[in-house]
């Protein structure tokens, strides 16, 4: 079955470091893949999406990249703020030959805390 | 805020007993889908429901059902509830069934089973 693996957490930054979080999936099929976050109290926004080999998903000076040949789909930032303080999430769509392809799979999660 | 809404916000219960939460998605969204958030498990998808079909089932306990209903809301009941019941239920609707379609949050309802 399909499943996400992300970089174990916590992560803790100073203002203004570059954040790598590291995401690795397993899927049949081509799954579309995507980082949620979820801030405080809150529920899961969408943060980018790539939907195939190669595309580059970017928001709010994020980006990740899918990478079919190593099965991976890493969250960056050149420069964090303590507003991006969270948890974020790595996850996947898709159930090749099913009829659910909209249901996430997601990785374990990771806790994000950037300091002044 | 993502237009889906869900409520109760919190739910205190006790061991045994049913609760029903419920979901509004946001208008025009078909699908609805309910995952289950704990701290041992983290996110798990529980069903998926498209235009008031069932489409998909996934760690869902048999203690626990879903239904949509013809205005597109959605409920899911949790009876003979026990303590490791307790975690952050969260809906999210999507326009289709698409592996590219967008999913949207609610905020979840938080249930304390004690």
């Amino acid at each position: 079955g399909n499943s996400v693996t992300q970089m174990e957490g916590p992560v803790t930054l100073s203002e203004e470091a570059f954040l790598t979080i590291n995401c690795t999936y397993t899927a049949t099929g081509y799954p579309s893949l995507f980082w949620y976050v979820q801030y405080p109290g809150e529920g899961l926004q969408l943060l980018l999406k790539a939907t195939k080999a190669d595309d580059k998903g970017s928001n709010k000076g994020f980006e990740a990249t899918y990478r079919k040949e190593t099965t991976s789909f890493h969250l960056e930032k050149g420069s964090v703020q303590v507003s991006d303080s969270a948890v974020y999430f790595c996850a996947l769509s898709g159930n090749a030959g099913g009829t659910s392809y909209g249901k996430l799979t997601f990785g374990q999660g990771t806790i994000l805390t950037v300091h002044p | 805020d993502s237009g889906v809404t869900q409520t109760p916000k919190h739910l205190i219960t006790a061991t045994g007993q049913r609760v029903t939460l419920r979901c509004s998605p946001r208008s025009g969204d078909l699908s609805v889908y309910w995952y289950q958030q704990s701290l041992d498990q983290g996110l798990q998808f529980l069903i998926h429901y498209y235009n008031g079909e069932e489409r998909a089932k996934g760690n869902i306990l048999e203690r626990f059902s879903a239904q949509q209903f013809p205005d597109l809301h959605s409920e899911l009941n949790l009876s003979s509830l026990e303590l490791g019941d307790s975690a952050l239920y969260f809906c999210a609707s999507s326009v289709g069934v698409t592996e590219n379609t967008e999913a949207f949050f609610g905020q979840g309802t938080r249930l304390t089973v004690v």
